[in-house]
């Protein structure tokens, strides 16, 4: 069993649709990262949570430490959206980051 | 503020060379970590240097090595390329050199090995 598992690996929607992403981990964490990964391959970090909820845009992420669980939310979803959306988790005074699979999410106007 | 810069962004080698591969972080920031990602795999810890210094390495062989140097840039290295080295490489830096802070990435150098 992975210690990282996103759910679901693939995803379409429509265009405003809401979108959950979910992520699960066995490990014992300081922080979760969520990343977003367009064709191309260039990553860039949406939110780093280490309890609670942050939103920016349209965007919300939580996470609940008790049940080792993180959701990443896309509200009114666009086809500029889609994307690969990696959530990865940390531990300790390093960056020594364990990954998920990665979702792909596909927004279809 | 410029972002982290990945050079080169693509490379064709043969198999039994070698490759290295640079990352120039953000003005500031110490800790640059490198990651490994391929279709099978998906993304994957090599190793993290903060100050010069490699603090943590993940399960890769020895072939693949790294260094930082005192302007916090730092490259990495495989010798002895193998056909499922090929991968994109993709490099990360942060200012407070701990795992609860923000990564930056840069945009990966996409390694083909033939």
């Amino acid at each position: 069993k992975n210690e990282v598992e996103q759910s679901p690996q693939n995803l379409t929607a429509q265009e405003g649709e809401f979108i959950t992403i979910n992520c699960s981990y066995s490990v014992g964490i300081s922080a979760l990262h969520w990343l977003q990964q367009h064709p191309g391959g260039g990553i860039v970090s949406l939110f780093m949570l280490s309890s609670g909820k942050k939103k920016h845009g349209r965007l919300i992420a939580t996470i609940n430490i008790q049940e080792k669980h993180s959701s990443l939310h896309i509200t009114a979803s666009h086809p500029r959206d889609s994307a690969v959306y990696i959530c990865a988790v940390g531990g300790g005074s390093n960056y020594k980051l364990t990954f998920g699979k990665g979702t792909l999410l596909t927004v279809n106007p | 503020k410029a972002g982290v810069t990945q050079t080169p962004r693509y490379l064709i080698k043969t198999r039994g060379q070698q490759v290295t591969l640079s990352c120039s972080p953000i003005s500031g920031h110490r800790s640059v970590s490198w990651y490994q990602q391929t279709p099978g795999q998906g993304l994957q810890f090599l190793f993290e240097y903060f100050s010069e210094t490699q603090r943590n390495k993940g399960n890769f062989p020895g072939r693949f090595s790294g260094r930082q140097f005192s302007n916090s840039r730092s490259e990495m290295n495989v010798s002895t390329l193998e056909l499922g080295d090929s991968a994109l490489y993709l490099c990360a830096s942060n200012n407070l050199g701990g795992g609860n802070t923000e990564a930056f990435f840069g945009q990966g150098t996409r390694l083909t090995v033939v």
